[in-house]
């Protein structure tokens, strides 16, 4: 039972384009929700987070869109850096606790 | 300085061995966590520690018992190895309170039963 998926495995983005990363959700009961980035042989490190009372973050480059409606969240990256290419993993939590993960999306930055 | 660390990064070992992961946080934290992250790249959590005591145990074999021996220490033993047990695992921790999402991961340890 996936509660949050992440249905696009992989994604190539030319340099200084934007990336957009997806994620779904099924658990109503979520109410925050993270992205983590993850190189390989290194554990998964915390990138940007969004509360269910707002429906967009923003940090740099990067920004977090939150529709509940939908149950769907996205992770826009502008401009794409080489730098960036990485997993990311949607995360999601019940009143800040447990963290529920997807599958991870491989982005790849081509230079 | 590392903020998370485990060891060993990579364990081979054969079915049927006991084996123990180490992990150890110097971030001050209170909350520690293990994961597996199994073939198909889910991270799941198997169980979590507050200030030395259980707060989440997911449905995990009870071949997998964690200790605990102060806060900043999570250590993961493992009985009767099988096969389906080779995975990453990966030791995580967090501060209590609002912000406790954000948890610091290790580097992982490669389990591999063979």
């Amino acid at each position: 039972d996936q509660q949050v998926k992440q249905n696009s495995p992989s994604l190539s983005v030319q340099e200084g384009r934007i990336s957009i990363l997806n994620c779904d959700y099924t658990n109503s009961m979520f109410d925050y929700f993270l992205w983590y980035k993850k190189y390989p042989a290194e554990g998964p490190t915390f990138l940007i987070s969004i509360s269910s009372i707002k429906d967009k973050n923003e940090d740099g480059r990067f920004t977090v869109f939150l529709n509940k409606s939908a149950k769907h969240l996205s992770l826009h990256i502008v401009p794409s850096q080489p730098g960036d290419s990485a997993v990311y993993f949607c995360a999601a939590s019940p009143l800040a606790r447990q963290l529920t993960f997807g599958s991870g999306t491989q982005l790849t930055v081509l230079p | 300085d590392t903020a998370v660390s485990q060891t060993p990064k990579y364990l081979v070992t054969q079915m049927g061995n006991d084996k123990s992961i180490k992990c150890e946080q110097n971030l001050g934290h209170d909350t520690m966590y293990w994961y597996k992250q199994d073939s198909k790249k889910f991270l799941k959590i198997m169980f979590s520690y507050n200030n030395k005591e259980l707060i989440i145990n997911e449905t995990v074999p009870n071949r997998f018992s964690p200790k605990s021996p102060d806060k900043a220490h999570l250590n993961l033993h493992i009985n009767s190895l099988e096969l389906g047990d080779s995975a990453v695992y990966f030791c995580a921790s967090s501060q209590a309170g609002g912000r406790s999402y954000e948890q610091y991961f290790g580097p992982g340890t490669r389990l591999t039963v063979t």
